[in-house]
């Protein structure tokens, strides 16, 4: 079954205490994307990666790594976590079919930090 | 700089017709408009995309303007299982990926 996971499912931790949400895809597909939802924000980018070892910056970069190793892995990295990176986070991982995005979410990963 | 705009909330009743607007006014001439809902805080999932012309698959209808700077998806009889969020985005087709911008999307409450 074609499907993207994002492991822990649920997280509460402590200010400063470095985590990692892991996001593993099994389309093969070459792009991935961390998104971050917030009320009244919508989905905001985090980060994307092009392909292995291409990462770039999405519109709220800002406390957050990733790396892209392998294609099939993403890690969303948070060395110093923050109370406002409280948050619902979502991978996605897409493919271009015939010029059109197809895009597949990852069930969520629920944060928060105190 | 906002690439969509949508209403942050609407209402409709059970079994009627649900007409989500939304707005790309700078859409260019290769860029897609996509729609995706999110159920509760399950991932958001595909419902339809269109480049020119009205769309319609078993989910929902895509029309689109004459001009391409507004689009509006409709549900044709709203159940409460529609009831989510509802995001319209755009993209260059082709075959590179960039950054992806997908907004405040539009809170619909389907209702008996």
């Amino acid at each position: 079954e074609a499907q993207v996971t994002q492991n822990p499912r649920y997280l509460i931790t402590v200010t400063g205490k470095k985590l990692t949400v892991t996001c593993s895809q099994n389309m093969n597909h070459e792009y991935m994307s961390w998104y971050r939802q917030d009320p009244g924000l919508g989905l905001r980018q985090i980060y994307y990666s092009m392909n292995v070892e291409v990462t770039d910056k999405g519109d709220v970069p800002e406390g957050y790594k990733v790396s892209r190793k392998e294609k099939r892995n993403f890690p969303l990295i948070l060395e110093s976590p923050s109370p406002n990176q409280t948050s619902l986070y979502f991978c996605a991982s897409s493919l271009r079919r015939g010029g059109v995005l197809e895009q597949y979410f990852g069930p969520g990963t629920r944060l928060t930090v105190t | 700089d906002a690439k969509t705009t949508q209403p942050t909330s609407m209402d409709c009743a059970e079994g009627r017709a649900a007409n989500l607007p939304c707005n790309h006014s700078t859409i260019s001439g290769n860029e897609y408009v996509y729609w995706y809902r999110q159920i509760h805080s399950q991932g958001p999932q595909y419902i339809i995309h269109g480049l020119k012309n009205n769309e319609t698959n078993e989910m929902a209808s895509l029309i689109i303007t004459e001009d391409r700077k507004s689009s509006t998806l409709i549900l044709p009889h709203a159940t409460l299982r529609d009831t989510a969020v509802y995001y319209c985005f755009r993209d260059a087709g082709g075959t590179s990926y960039g950054k992806l911008t997908f907004g405040q999307g539009t809170i619909l409450t389907v209702h008996p």
